[in-house]
């Protein structure tokens, strides 16, 4: 399984634009990057996803590496209300369906 | 369209008793997944149904049990509880198919005394 990496916690300003970055290494061809994100004992909120080319919607823009061992999720401009755990997901292929991997994501802090 | 709903959201139970959740998916949605959180080991997956069919288990023990009716709703049981099972257990549904993003819901908090 393709294992990811983020840095334990970020801040950003309000209004500003904030930059995760995860780190997978070791992905492989078939298996797409996803990202989600937990506000305070909520349920994960999915935001993107991608294989291989640049992904944007209204949430976010999502910059995927030409060789895929990196991507970086942008929140153009940040709110207090994206003060939340941000996982990034490489999706683990099983017989059929798929199963979500989270690790400890990273814990982004908007300030005013 | 109506988001994934789970019942109930908070349940106190004592150790060795059994309890039982409920997931109702997005409309349309045949894949319903579960997932167990704590502060410990985060968000880990217990298992995946798909058309009434446990398709994908994780690493639990056999006392961690779900399925799943017609309907596409699913039910999760834990049977003699512990302590440790005290968790956030969340279900996130999906079409079912491969490429699907999974949708999930608020999760019930369980604690076990």
């Amino acid at each position: 399984d393709a294992k990811t990496t983020q840095p334990p916690s970020m801040d950003c300003a309000e209004g500003r634009a904030a930059n995760l970055p995860c780190n997978h290494s070791t992905i492989s061809g078939n298996e797409y990057v996803y990202w989600y994100r937990q506000i305070h004992s909520q349920g994960p909120q999915y935001i993107i996803h991608g294989l291989k080319n640049n992904e944007t919607n209204e949430m976010a823009s999502l910059i995927i590496t030409e060789d895929r061992k990196s991507s970086t999720l942008i929140l153009p401009h940040a709110t207090l209300r994206d003060t939340a755990v941000y996982y990034c997901i490489v999706r683990v292929p099983l017989d059929s369906g798929y199963a979500l991997n989270f690790g400890k994501g990273t814990s982004l802090l908007v300030t005013p | 369209k109506a988001g994934v709903t789970q019942t109930p959201r908070y349940l106190i139970k004592t150790r060795g008793q059994q309890v039982t959740l409920s997931c109702s998916p997005i409309s349309g949605h045949r894949s319903v997944s579960w997932y167990q959180q704590t502060p410990g080991q985060g968000l880990q997956f217990l298992f995946e149904y798909f058309s009434e069919t446990q398709r994908n288990k994780g690493n639990f023990p056999g006392r961690f049990s779900g399925r799943q009716f017609s309907n596409s709703r699913s039910e999760m049981n834990v049977s003699t509880l512990e302590l440790g099972d005290s968790a956030l257990y969340l279900c996130a549904s999906s079409l079912g198919t491969i490429q699907e993003t999974q949708y999930f819901g608020p999760g019930t908090r369980l604690l076990v005394l």
